[in-house]
């Protein structure tokens, strides 16, 4: 079974640019989530969709960031324009309706100079 | 606020045993996680304790105290391949509302 898929797996951009993080979460898994971790820092929440439904959308830093879920399938997540702060790992993650185990991927490590 | 603290680093020896501490305050508690991750690679669910006592899969284990706010992870005839960051984090509200407030990870070096 694959698991949680990321694309792509590293990014660099400059400040200003666009780049769409992709997410493909474990076929059947109803929740997916979305984390970054920047620097030195611990792994922070950004989102939470049920199929394709914003649960909990607190942790979005900002308008710049954009997640979309169509069809409750696969996620993307914009960053409109990116700025230097925007740098880190983003890691998605997906889960059953429990949400016991959460599954995540390898992460999009995006850079933006 | 809310503020989980692990220990930053420790060292071990193959085939000893190590305990990693996490201790948690947050707002409410819904569960607490245990994930392996090696440098690059993604997090790797270890356990998932909710209820207090001690949970035990294979050489690793994992124990909570709610009324402490305390788990620890305890790792048995430790690898080398054991060698990683070991990440605690917890689900602070019940329902729906799943998201993980999380430690900054200890980094375990096991030494031959």
């Amino acid at each position: 079974e694959a698991g949680v898929t990321q694309f792509p797996s590293h990014s660099v951009i400059e400040k200003g640019q666009t780049v769409t993080l992709r997410c493909d979460p474990i076929s059947g898994h109803d929740n997916l989530y979305w984390y970054r971790r920047v620097m030195g820092k611990e792994i922070k929440f950004l989102l939470h969709f049920v199929k394709e439904s914003k649960q909990d959308e607190s942790g979005m830093p900002n308008n710049r960031f954009l997640a979309e879920r169509t069809g409750g399938t696969y996620s993307t997540l914009k960053v409109q324009p990116a700025e230097l702060e925007d740098s880190g790992v983003y890691f998605c993650a997906s889960s059953t309706g429990t949400g016991n185990t959460i599954y995540f991927g390898e992460g999009s490590w995006l850079t933006v100079v | 606020g809310q503020n989980i603290d692990q220990p930053t680093e420790m060292t071990a020896t193959e085939g000893a045993i190590v305990q990693i501490n996490c201790t948690y305050q947050t707002s409410g508690f819904n569960g607490l996680f245990w994930y392996q991750q090696h440098a690059g690679e993604a997090p790797t669910f270890l356990s998932y304790n909710v209820l207090d006592g001690l949970e035990e899969k294979g050489r690793f284990s994992s124990f909570l105290s709610r009324s402490k706010g305390y788990s620890y992870l305890l790792l048995k005839e430790l690898q080398m391949k054991d060698s990683a960051s070991y990440l605690c984090a917890v689900r602070s509200n019940a329902g729906n509302n799943r998201k993980l407030i999380w430690g900054l990870g200890t980094s375990l070096a096991v030494n031959p």
